[in-house]
């Protein structure tokens, strides 16, 4: 048990439309991150939340967007969705900026039809 | 650019001892990760290099070398629910982001 739930765990969409993803952090982590994980390789990191604001960006477009709200939930909305989208979607928390260690929730398995 | 190296698979009988390497092609990081992840479960955090050396918790070390640009994570005593994927992680003073190997899977096998 990491302390960190996401929400939906599985959903299908259609090209083209848009979805939300919920995280609730641990209780006291202040940062939280947001990863892509399609079959079979490594996470890849979308972006990072620091005290409600993105203090760090990987290399996905603007239509990948986040929220951190002050209850230590987030969100990830992706718009205009595309097939390459189908992935695990897992957001991670930790204790501050530095701490070295991620503790991840269960994901979100998005299918884009 | 940056990336990470580390085997696709490796297989190893229970009760053995494994080394899983990770080689890196970057720089200005905090520090190198390693991640357990089983299938269709989430990352599970190991181990954490922020130094040079050895780290060891229980039945996993975790060593890095910088000026090698190299590191391993270490299992001993394999036992079968050892048995997933491993991923070695880098984290960057620039942007904060997390740069992960493709991960190896481990095979263990009585």
């Amino acid at each position: 048990e990491t302390g960190v739930t996401q929400s939906p765990t599985h959903l299908i969409k259609t090209r083209g439309q848009q979805v939300t993803l919920r995280c609730s952090s641990q209780s006291g982590h202040n940062t939280v991150s947001w990863y892509q994980q399609a079959l079979g390789q490594g996470p890849q990191f979308i972006f990072q939340y620091y005290r409600e604001e993105e203090n760090g960006r990987g290399n996905f477009p603007p239509r990948f967007s986040g929220l951190q709200f002050p209850n230590y939930s987030s969100e990830l909305n992706v718009n205009a969705l595309e097939l390459d989208d189908s992935a695990l979607y897992l957001c991670a928390s930790r204790q501050d900026e530095l701490a070295g260690e991620l503790f991840f929730g269960e994901g979100s398995r998005l299918t884009v039809l | 650019g940056q990336s990470l190296e580390q085997p696709s698979e490796v297989t190893a009988v229970e009760g053995a001892i494994v080394q899983i390497n990770c080689t890196y092609q970057t720089s200005g990081f905090y520090g190198l990760s390693w991640y357990q992840q089983h299938d269709g479960g989430a990352p599970t955090f190991l181990s954490y290099n922020a130094l040079d050396g050895l780290e060891e918790t229980g039945r996993f070390s975790s060593f890095l070398s910088r000026s090698d640009s190299y590191g391993y994570l270490l299992l001993q005593e394999l036992q079968m629910k050892d048995s997933a994927s491993y991923f070695c992680a880098v984290r960057f003073h620039s942007n904060y982001q997390l740069i992960w190997g493709a991960g190896t899977k481990l095979i263990i096998k009585p």
